[in-house]
């Protein structure tokens, strides 16, 4: 069965440096999530493209993270500078176009920054 | 701001036993789905109920969406170790077209 592919699996980083995170969604999914996940709680949406264009970015933060489809396939999320406060893991998740399709999520990137 | 709380946040009981999660709202949502996560993995979609009051059933687990279509519980009968992990909810809102609002989740530990 097709996953969302997720890289890379951990990352360790000194806060005020630069992280990126890359996903590549399943095939044929046109919706694609990032989402941050704090320990034992549920996600929150970071942003969501619908093919190259996002659809909702409201709740990232936007003077340091920044998230990208270029061709409306793979995507980046880059976060700079790193702060404490971020570290968390994040999510990808890809669905189909329409409106009821579930999510499938990556195995995700857990950033510790220090 | 839509909110789907989820109850208990944390559950542990022995093995055999049974166990209620609920997920309740004061929306109404088109659709609810529910998830399992495991440590270190990404969530799992179990579910998908839509039409209010549906029953549906996974070999022990029992999904209901309420009549309104605010609340869903999840019902595990006889619970395994492996019925161990995070339950999330998530619903999409009637008035909006692309929005999934999630859960806190109930963390679920079944002892042996």
């Amino acid at each position: 069965e097709a996953e969302v592919a997720q890289s890379p699996r951990y990352k360790i980083t000194e806060k005020s440096q630069a992280v990126a995170f890359w996903c590549d969604p399943i095939s044929g999914h046109a919706t694609l999530y990032w989402y941050r996940q704090i320990l034992g709680q549920g996600p929150e949406l970071l942003v969501q493209f619908q093919d190259e264009s996002v659809v909702d970015d409201s709740q990232l933060p936007k003077d340091r993270f920044s998230a990208e489809r270029l061709k409306g396939v793979d995507s980046t999320l880059k976060i700079q500078p790193a702060e404490l406060g971020d570290s968390a893991m994040y999510l990808c998740a890809s669905s189909r176009r329409s409106y009821n399709s579930p999510l499938h999520f990556g195995n995700g990137t857990r950033l510790t920054v220090t | 701001t839509q909110l789907l709380e989820q109850s208990p946040q944390f559950l542990s009981i022995q093995e055999g036993e049974n166990l209620t999660v609920y997920c309740n709202s004061s929306s109404v949502f088109s659709s609810l789905q529910w998830y399992r996560q495991e440590p270190g993995e990404g969530p799992v979609l179990l579910v998908t109920v839509v039409t209010g009051g549906e029953v549906k059933k996974l070999k022990r687990l029992t999904f209901q969406f309420g009549d309104a279509r605010k609340d869903s519980s999840l019902h595990i009968t006889a619970a395994q170790p492996g019925d161990t992990g995070l339950y999330l909810c998530a619903g999409r809102p009637m008035d909006s077209n692309y929005q999934l609002i999630w859960g806190a989740g109930t963390k679920l530990i079944i002892k042996p």
